[in-house]
C-alpha cells in the first residue's frame, strides 16, 4: 500500500485564486512528521511547509497552509492568492518515527496557475 | 551560504559502465541522504547517512548500488554495470540534526544511461 498518495495529477487554477492540493497517507506510527515540497520546473526541490504529528495548530507559512486532519490522516496543501510562479510539481512527503530518517515521497501534483 | 551541490549536473554513459555521481552537503549538517526520481515520477529513497552511523542502505535497488560518506561529509554514489533503467535525476539532500528539520536538495544529476 502506497504510504503517501496524492489523488489529483494535475491542477488547475486561476491567477489570485486559492487551491488546495490534496494528501493522504498511511502510518501506525504515533509520531511522524508530513511536508510540502515545490519542484519548478528547474528541478530544484523547495521546501515549502512541515506539520508534525503532535502539532495542534496547523501549519502557515507565509501564502501556504497545511490541512491537517489526523484522524482522516490527510495533510492538504492551500495556496492562497495564487501567483503565476506557483505553477510547478508540488509533492507530500512523510517522515516516520522520531528519527532523521529518510522522507517517503508521493508522486505529486502539478499545478498550473491562469493567468 | 552554500546550499547542496551536486557534481557532475548531467552524465551520459553506456551501458555496462560504472559511474560516480558527488554531493557535497551543506556544512554543518549531519544528515545526508540520496534520492532518485525517474522522469514524471516521484521521489525514491536510496540511502540516508546519520554522523557517523552505519548507513540506511534499504532503498538501494541493487548491489549494483553503493555510497560513502567521507569525513562525515562530501558523499559519493556509484552505480556499477549501469542500465537503461538506471537513467534518472539522482538527488541529494542534508539537513541538521532534528527530525521536524526539513532537508535541502542539491540542483541533482542527470544520468542517461545509453
Amino acid at each position: 500500500a502506497q504510504k503517501i498518495t496524492q489523488t489529483q495529477p494535475g491542477m488547475f487554477v486561476q491567477e489570485k485564486e486559492a487551491v488546495t492540493l490534496d494528501c493522504t497517507y498511511d502510518t501506525s506510527d504515533p509520531s511522524y512528521g508530513l511536508f510540502w515540497y515545490k519542484q519548478p520546473s528547474s528541478g530544484e526541490m523547495i521546501f515549502l511547509i512541515y506539520q508534525g504529528s503532535y502539532d495542534q495548530q496547523n501549519a502557515t507559512e507565509g501564502r501556504y497552509s497545511l490541512n491537517f486532519q489526523k484522524a482522516r490522516k490527510s495533510a492538504n496543501l492551500v495556496i492562497s492568492a495564487s501567483q503565476l510562479g506557483d505553477s510547478a510539481m508540488y509533492f507530500c512527503a512523510m517522515r516516520e518515527g522520531g528519527s532523521q530518517g529518510n522522507l517517503i515521497f508521493g508522486k505529486g501534483t502539478k499545478l498550473s496557475v491562469k493567468p | 551560504g552554500a546550499g547542496v551541490s551536486q557534481s557532475p549536473s548531467n552524465k551520459v554513459t553506456e551501458k555496462g559502465k560504472d559511474v560516480e555521481l558527488r554531493c557535497d552537503p551543506i556544512s554543518g549538517h549531519t544528515a545526508l541522504y540520496w534520492y532518485r526520481q525517474s522522469l514524471g515520477q516521484g521521489l525514491e529513497f536510496l540511502i540516508y547517512f546519520q554522523g557517523n552511523s552505519a548507513p540506511d542502505k534499504s532503498g538501494l535497488p541493487s548491489d549494483r548500488f553503493s555510497a560513502e560518506r567521507t569525513g562525515g561529509s562530501v558523499s559519493t554514489l556509484t552505480i556499477q554495470r549501469t542500465q537503461q533503467e538506471d537513467s534518472a535525476v539522482y538527488l541529494c539532500a542534508s539537513s541538521l540534526d532534528r527530525p521536524s528539520y526539513e532537508q535541502y536538495f542539491g540542483p541533482g544529476t542527470r544520468l542517461t544511461v545509453t
